[in-house]
């Protein structure tokens, strides 16, 4: 079942922070986050797993409630490169497939 | 450079023509997937490959076809029978399946069916 994110879109200042959420109807393994610019590849941010591993990028702040079944992705002190849209994936067990989430558009205005 | 190559970037089709879409990686990653991406819509699973010469379907494997013959290659095929075709196609990577591994993203093909 599709994630859900919220919220759909959000509009920075630089130097704002902001907080994307993903929440599941489902008990959750992992939860990968990738941030997508207009036209090109998803790129990824982090991998948060069920026990409280994580793997990503250290610049980059993310939470892993396992009994809300919620993430959430933490951008502080904006830049302007961080403009874009993020996407949660989630696995329900170790192995299958990412579902992914229809994506937070992200805005960072000078 | 190590890293995922998708071809071509448009690509063009009249109604009721299959078409084949490349995607080739040297990171030498088991694991490969198709994903269709529509405005609003997230990425969509449409196959995904663990190891040469197996694969399974998707979400939304109805219309598309792929073959993994070889590791680096993983084509996908999208037939007359796929309803509504036009989209833009990501192939995407990842060392094995597990979830500790991240997926790496091809630049990805736009198809337009006129």
């Amino acid at each position: 079942q599709q994630p859900v994110q919220s919220p759909q879109a959000v509009i920075l200042r630089e130097g704002e922070d902001a907080v994307i959420n993903c929440s599941s109807s489902k008990a959750l393994y992992s939860v990968h986050w990738y941030r997508q610019k207009h036209g090109e590849a998803p790129v990824f941010l982090m991998i948060l797993l069920k026990g409280g591993e994580q793997k990503g990028h250290e610049k980059i702040s993310a939470s892993f409630n396992e009994k809300k079944q919620q993430s959430s992705l933490y951008l502080t002190a904006s830049q302007l490169s961080y403009s874009g849209t993020y996407f949660c994936g989630t696995r329900g067990g170790s192995q299958g497939n990412l579902i992914f989430g229809k994506g937070t558009k992200l805005s960072v205005k000078p | 450079d190590g890293g995922i190559t998708q071809s071509p970037k448009y690509l063009f089709r009249k109604e009721g023509q299959n078409v084949t879409l490349s995607c080739e990686q040297n990171l030498n990653h088991d694991a490969m997937y198709w994903y269709r991406q529509d405005p609003g819509q997230g990425l969509r699973l449409i196959y995904y490959s663990q190891i040469v010469n197996d694969f399974q379907k998707g979400d939304i494997a109805e219309g598309y076809s792929v073959s993994r013959e070889k590791k680096e290659s993983f084509p996908l095929t999208v037939t007359s029978a796929q309803k509504n075709p036009t989209a833009f196609y990501l192939c995407a990577s990842s060392l094995s399946a597990s979830s500790y591994n991240e997926q790496f993203f091809g630049p990805g093909t736009r198809l337009t069916v006129l």
